[in-house]
């Protein structure tokens, strides 16, 4: 069975770009969480998708947003890059909706420049 | 909104020897998640705690929940070097829509 994958692995991008980070959840897996981890805030919530509905959004702004596919696969993007923005960007999937066991892909780490 | 904190941060273990990890967290929660994240590599669920009293184990390492307390120990018997990792705790935040994680707990095993 296929686990998440997310793609790419590594980019860089200087201020002020924006980028797009996609993520495939393990097949039958309907809901997909987003969460950036930096050394300082450790693992923070971003947003969730279900049925290609946001379900659920942590505290960021609104230069981050997503969506979800009816393949269930999900992108999010980041515009008007901030330094700050440098992050490993992880996804997980599940079966359901809301804070259930979630299986991560291997995550994007992205630096920005 | 739930916080979650573990202790120690950091622990340097020595091999063969036994330790504990401490995870509060503020508001009543039924369930708590533990996962481990080795270098550079993503997060991989170890036990899900789902009642008070809940005990799981597998292999070195058997997690414990305490509800009434607002507590969940991970305890590591007689350590090995495949052991080092970081650590995270995990709880629902109070919706139930997203998981709070804790800051993670590095382990370092050394002989």
């Amino acid at each position: 069975k296929a686990g998440v994958t997310q793609t790419p692995r590594y980019l860089i991008k200087t201020r002020g770009q924006q980028v797009t980070l996609s993520c495939s959840p393990i097949s039958g897996h309907r809901s997909v969480s987003w969460y950036q981890q930096t050394p300082g805030q450790g693992l923070q919530f971003l947003f969730e998708y279900f049925s290609e509905t946001q379900r659920n959004k942590g505290n960021f702004p609104g230069r981050f947003s997503g969506r979800q596919f009816s393949n269930s696969r999900s992108e999010m993007n980041v515009s008007t890059l901030e330094l700050g923005d440098s992050a490993l960007y992880l996804c997980a999937s599940s079966a359901g909706v809301g804070a259930n066991v979630l299986t991560f892909g291997a995550g994007s780490r992205l630096t920005v420049l | 909104e739930l916080k979650v904190e573990q202790n120690p941060l950091f622990l340097s273990m020595q091999e063969g020897k036994n330790y504990t990890i401490y995870c509060n967290y503020s508001t009543t929660s039924d369930r708590l998640y533990w996962y481990r994240q080795d270098p550079g590599k993503s997060l991989e669920s170890l036990f899900v705690l789902l009642s008070n009293g809940a005990v799981k184990q597998e292999g070195r390492l058997m997690a414990s929940l305490d509800t009434k307390a607002r507590l969940s120990t991970l305890h590591i018997t007689a350590a090995v070097h495949d052991l080092s990792a970081t650590y995270f705790c995990a709880g629902p935040n109070q919706a139930g829509t997203a998981l709070i994680f804790g800051k993670g707990t590095t382990l370092s095993v050394s002989s």
